[in-house]
């Protein structure tokens, strides 16, 4: 099993202002024959179940806001909001699809308005 | 556009078998490199990612709970069929059915379906 591990577990953060989540696992999820992170990020709200919102570690889905990107690579990765909007109140969860075995999540990180 | 929806009881009691259907539309799971999992998620707490059936009948489960699962397709009827043997009421959640496009991530889920284990 691949152990996906978020940081932190909740976050206030003011309008306006960056949101940081992290999201490390416990092996690489990077593919070195395609160069690609198998790694996915989603936004859950409440009564909703989740949307994706990144992919490969760093593609936007279509219709997701600009303001949303990922970064990073092997075993480390980050989700950004640039400017936080009152909609984007949610829980995040990352997702590793690296393993044949199947998929993993990460506990999830609640963000709020502070 | 792809949709999928599950289906099943609402209430099962402890050491019943479950049995979710999700049916979907918009794919067919005779195309090469899709594939329909099952996700779950107790009330307030994070998802669970329990099996994925593949378009060549591949299987996946989780590990831990690899040994009360079972998960069959049935391609003419658009339809994925979980179950899950000897239920407890720690089993309780929201159980997802998603689609998963080859090797890329779970992109499109259902709206979920809770069950509640209790006597």
């Amino acid at each position: 099993d691949i152990v996906m591990t978020q940081s932190p577990d909740s976050l206030a953060v003011s309008l306006g202002e960056r949101a940081t989540i992290n999201c490390k696992s416990s092996q690489s999820v990077l593919y070195s024959s395609n160069n690609k992170n198998y790694l996915a990020w989603y936004q859950q709200k409440p009564g909703q179940p989740p949307k994706l919102l990144i992919y490969w570690a760093s593609t936007r889905e279509s219709g997701v806001p600009d303001r949303f990107s990922g970064s990073g690579s092997g075993t480390d990765f980050t989700l950004t909001i640039s400017s936080l909007q009152a909609e984007d109140v949610a829980v995040y969860y990352c997702q590793q699809y690296y393993s044949t075995l199947g998929i993993t999540f990460g506990q999830g990180t609640r963000l709020e308005i502070k | 556009q792809i949709t999928l929806k599950e289906s099943g009881p609402t209430l099962v009691k402890p050491t019943q078998t479950l049995t979710l259907t999700c049916t979907f539309s918009g794919f067919s799971l005779s195309t090469s490199g899709v594939g329909v999992g099952w996700i779950r998620q107790p009330p307030g707490k994070a998802l669970e990612w329990l099996a994925l059936i593949y378009w060549d009948d591949d299987k996946r489960y989780s590990p831990s709970l690899k040994s009360r699962l079972t998960i069959t397709k049935d391609t003419s009827k658009n339809q994925v069929v979980l179950t899950m043997t000897n239920m407890d009421p720690v089993d309780t959640a929201t159980y997802y059915c998603a689609h998963r496009p080859g090797s890329g991530p779970v992109d499109y889920w259902g709206q979920g379906t809770l069950v509640t284990v209790s006597s």
